[in-house]
């Protein structure tokens, strides 16, 4: 099994709501991140896990929180979001988050649209 | 810091010319680079990567060769299909700083039937 899945394809939700975005892998990668993506830019880094603890934060607001429940899961917890957070969100893995030569690889991605 | 320059888009070439989507990067140490393919609707693909100075990367067709000596990785394919319409992303990553994956800008590739 060599892909990332991501749960669900699109979300739609309101400022007021509590929402998670999913992320699966099983090639037993210790490394996985939240990209965010707009639209015609390059995905942003948001968070690094590293053995299932959060090793690089990227001064993403509160209203994002993420969660690795272990090394196949990652979470991103969502709660008052503002339109501005409309976005791709993308999801990656890779064997270890250090070695210039560890590519990762990316889910297909959520959908994002906040109204 | 690192940075990775792509050669502005959009790109429109007709079916079976030749491809060159053009990347220079500037980065501490002995980068990793890489080409990731995003397809309308979906996530980034790795198309092809090189390690170290000389490697060539190849993929469906599509070539890159890593060249110090100029800090380049252009991407090739001889050939192109309207299946290869899609943004293309150079990045680089090190082993040194904060180890993130560098990306490009991009480049929107559409080809024409």
């Amino acid at each position: 099994d060599t892909e990332v899945t991501q749960t669900p394809k699109h979300l739609v939700m309101g400022m007021t709501n509590k929402k998670s975005l999913k992320c699966e892998q099983h090639m037993g990668h210790r490394a996985m991140y939240w990209y965010k993506q707009k639209a015609k830019k390059p995905p942003e880094l948001m968070f690094v896990y590293s053995y299932e603890k959060l090793s690089i934060n990227e001064s993403v607001p509160s209203r994002f929180s993420p969660e690795c429940p272990n090394s196949s899961l990652l979470n991103l917890h969502l709660h008052a979001l503002q339109p501005e957070d409309s976005a791709l969100y993308l999801c990656a893995s890779s064997q270890d988050r250090r070695g210039a030569y560890n590519e990762q690889f990316f889910g297909p991605g959520t959908r994002l649209t906040v109204l | 810091g690192d940075s990775v320059t792509q050669m502005e888009g959009p790109v429109t070439l007709s079916e079976e010319a030749f491809l060159t989507i053009n990347c220079t990067y500037t980065a501490t140490g002995y980068p990793s680079l890489f080409w990731y393919v995003q397809y309308p609707g979906e996530g980034l693909q790795l198309l092809l990567k090189a390690t170290k100075a000389d490697d060539k990367g190849s993929n469906k067709g599509f070539e890159a060769t890593y060249r110090k000596e100029t800090t380049s990785f252009h991407l090739e394919k001889g050939s192109v299909q309207v299946s290869d319409s899609a943004v293309y992303f150079c990045a680089l990553k090190t082993n040194f700083g904060n180890e993130k994956l560098t990306f490009g800008t991009g480049t929107r590739l559409t080809i024409i039937p």
